[in-house]
């Protein structure tokens, strides 16, 4: 069936490097799109969203890159920082169904080395 | 604002038990949603409410699982009785849900981390 996944489970990088976390999805119709921030103990966190009429949004040392063509979505993360270190999910809306509901994929783990 | 804010942030209770999990929405928001997070199965969605009503409670895993949204500022979800498969970590998020475009940032509250014994 269709899906929100991520291409890699861990990821780790030295700090001060860029991080690029990918995400695939497959509802070619889904029309908006959040990366979240999940820290160890703790709820999501909405990093940055994009709309699908949009290829690239940025904000604060992150930039969200969607391609519509591959269906692929992608968050990177200026100078990482060890605050960095967390679960990032992907999420779609898909207009299907519950109009307003987010399909969230599996994540991924950031982990900033010294 | 205080954000959402859930309790209790712990639970660990016998099979059988009943167990309710409350939230309290962010002040002015109009959608409440609870998920269930698990490693297996990651955030799933179990229902969310708007203006109060429940709108799709598809994700809701059988009737051993109920939820109430009596007014904009209390939610309940309750799992009654309570068995081992359903421990996890489970999530009320609120948001303010427009019209026409749909789009919708959750505001994820700490979590209820339950564990049945």
């Amino acid at each position: 069936g269709e899906s929100v996944g991520l291409h890699l489970p861990t990821l780790s990088v030295q700090e001060g490097d860029n991080s690029i976390i990918n995400c695939a999805y497959s509802n070619s119709a889904s029309d908006y799109f959040i990366w979240y921030k999940q820290e160890s103990g703790k709820g999501p966190q909405f990093i940055i969203d994009i709309r699908s009429n949009m290829d690239k949004r940025q904000g604060q040392r992150v930039t969200v890159l969607l391609n519509k063509t591959v269906k692929h979505l992608s968050l990177q993360i200026a100078a990482t920082q060890p605050g960095d270190s967390a679960v990032y999910f992907c999420a779609e809306k898909r207009p299907v169904g519950s109009a307003r509901q987010l399909t969230f994929g599996s994540g991924t783990q950031l982990t900033v080395l010294p | 604002d205080a954000g959402v804010i859930q309790s209790p942030r712990h639970e660990v209770t016998e099979m059988g038990q009943e167990v309710t999990l409350r939230c309290k929405p962010i002040s002015g928001h109009n959608s409440l949603f609870w998920y269930r997070q698990t490693m297996m199965r990651g955030l799933e969605l179990l229902i969310y409410f708007n203006n109060n009503v429940p709108i799709d409670d598809s994700g809701m895993p059988e009737d051993r699982f109920s939820a109430k949204m009596p007014n904009a500022s209390f939610s309940t979800l309750k799992i009654q009785p309570s068995e081992p498969r359903d421990s996890a970590v489970y999530f009320c998020a609120s948001s303010w849900l427009t019209g026409g475009s749909g789009a919708n940032v959750l505001t994820f509250g700490a979590g209820s981390r339950l564990t049945v014994l």
